[in-house]
């Protein structure tokens, strides 16, 4: 599974959009790139995945460039609830059996601001 | 509304003593997962299992060994507890739609050894 790299921390004020990078230069061409949050004292809740289209539900945006060797996590509207650590991930896409298995990084912690 | 529940939030043990984290999940899930986290180490996945009785190491299994005999139920066993296993334990179930990713994750255990 292709390696990830994020910034450690970063701050949005609240109402604006938080744009949360990710490289993963080693991406490989059947991997997805997939998005987890933790809140303070929570397990980790998942947001979004994609492979090389931008992809939208209704808790963010997935924006992956076009060589898929970066990717951006979008929150339109941050509110202090957001406050969390982001996890991007890759890895090949899910199959049966011993497969399903995610590697977590130590993400970026998204300080929402007032 | 899915649920993953795990036994204990809080737990407190003494060294060497035999220790078990169960973790129930109510989706009909295949597969589940057992990860530790650290502060500066993120998530760490110790075993997971995707079919009942099946079980494959994760990254750092040693120390821990895991039962599934029910397919809502995995356990996580701690044979003989050390000051080094301390930590945040999360288990996790996985997948609702094979087409999508997403991991539903316990409220986690903080397992103290002293």
């Amino acid at each position: 599974d292709a390696k990830t790299t994020q910034p450690p921390s970063m701050d949005c004020a609240e109402g604006r959009a938080a744009n949360l990078p990710c490289n993963h230069s080693t991406i490989s061409g059947n991997e997805y790139v997939y998005w987890y949050r933790q809140i303070h004292s929570q397990g980790p809740q998942y947001i979004i995945h994609g492979l090389k289209n931008n992809e939208t539900n209704e808790m963010a945006s997935l924006i992956i460039t076009e060589d898929r060797k970066s990717s951006t996590l979008i929150l339109p509207h941050a509110t202090l609830r957001d406050t969390a650590v982001y996890y991007c991930i890759v890895r090949g896409k899910l199959y049966g059996g011993a497969t399903n298995k995610l590697i977590f990084g130590t993400g970026t912690l998204l300080a929402v601001q007032p | 509304d899915v649920k993953v529940t795990q036994s204990s939030r809080y737990l407190v043990k003494r060294t060497g003593e035999k220790v078990f984290l169960e973790c129930v999940q109510d989706m009909d899930h295949e597969n589940m997962f057992w990860y530790r986290q650290d502060p500066g180490l993120g998530l760490r996945l110790i075993y997971f299992s995707y079919d009942v009785k099946m079980k494959e190491k994760g990254d750092i299994p040693e120390g821990y060994s895991v039962s599934r005999e029910k397919k809502e139920r995995f356990s996580l066993i701690l044979e003989s507890a050390s000051t080094n296993q301390t930590s945040m334990y999360l288990c996790a179930s996985c997948c609702r739609d094979r087409r999508i990713p997403e991991q539903y994750f316990g409220p986690g255990t903080r397992l103290t050894v002293t």
